[in-house]
């Protein structure tokens, strides 16, 4: 068990929908990291938060957005969902900004868009 | 920019026999270097890392990596492999040093599908 908490753990809806992930990271961690996993595109990184604010971001779509929460926890927004959306979404957390600091999975989010 | 080459999608080997996984990375600067091991329906588990401190990295489980600098190469062995062993494992990079812009987020190789015979 890593500390990462994410939920749901599975989410099914709808074209056009908009969902939200939630994640908390572990204890006293100030970094939170969210990637999408896909058959097609392999683990991609989409976007970090350091303590609140927004600090790197990868391949994130404009669809999609993210924000980290006073508390630390942060969570992933996705709207106008497409059948390519459908992924596994993990969270990661490390106690700092990164680099080459260990970043702590989550369990993951299987989001299913029909 | 920074990325991983994962030359193996699939690796079969027999219980009891050594493992080998092999990983090679480009990146512009000093990198760190990971290597993460998922069970099906799991999240992620770091298994070594490498952060330019000893060359040779031991891990959990008895995994371990050799950081070759000269040959761009970062390799995963284990001198027997478990049944247990049998999972996706992903070679990764972070290239903190880099020019911003998803500096601190991890670039993943295309994973190895670790298959163990009885």
């Amino acid at each position: 068990d890593s500390g990462v908490t994410q939920t749901p753990k599975h989410l099914i809806t709808a074209t056009g929908q908009r969902v939200t992930l939630r994640c908390s990271p572990r204890s006293g961690d100030l970094s939170v990291y969210w990637y999408q996993q896909s058959l097609d595109q392999g683990l991609q990184f989409l976007i970090q938060y350091y303590n609140g604010e927004e600090r790197a971001k990868g391949n994130i779509l404009e669809r999609f957005s993210a924000q980290q929460f006073p508390d630390l926890h942060s969570e992933l927004n996705l709207s106008s969902l497409e059948l390519g959306d459908s992924a596994l979404y993990f969270c990661a957390s490390s106690p700092q900004a990164g680099g080459p600091e260990t970043q702590y999975f989550g369990p993951g989010t299987r989001l299913l868009v029909l | 920019a920074q990325s991983v080459t994962q030359l193996d999608s699939h690796v079969s080997v027999s219980e009891g026999t050594p493992v080998l996984l092999r990983c090679n990375y480009s990146s512009s600067y000093s990198p760190s270097l990971f290597w993460y091991v998922q069970h099906p329906n799991k999240g992620l588990q770091l298994l070594l890392k490498y952060t330019s401190a000893a060359t040779l990295v031991k891990g959990i489980n008895g995994f371990e990596a050799e950081f070759k600098k000269s040959e761009t190469s970062f390799h995963l062995t284990k001198p027997s492999a478990h049944m247990s062993d049998a999972a996706e494992y992903f070679c990764v990079v972070s290239d903190y040093g880099g020019s911003g812009g998803g500096a601190d987020g991890l670039t993943f190789g295309k994973g190895t599908h670790l298959i163990i015979q009885p």
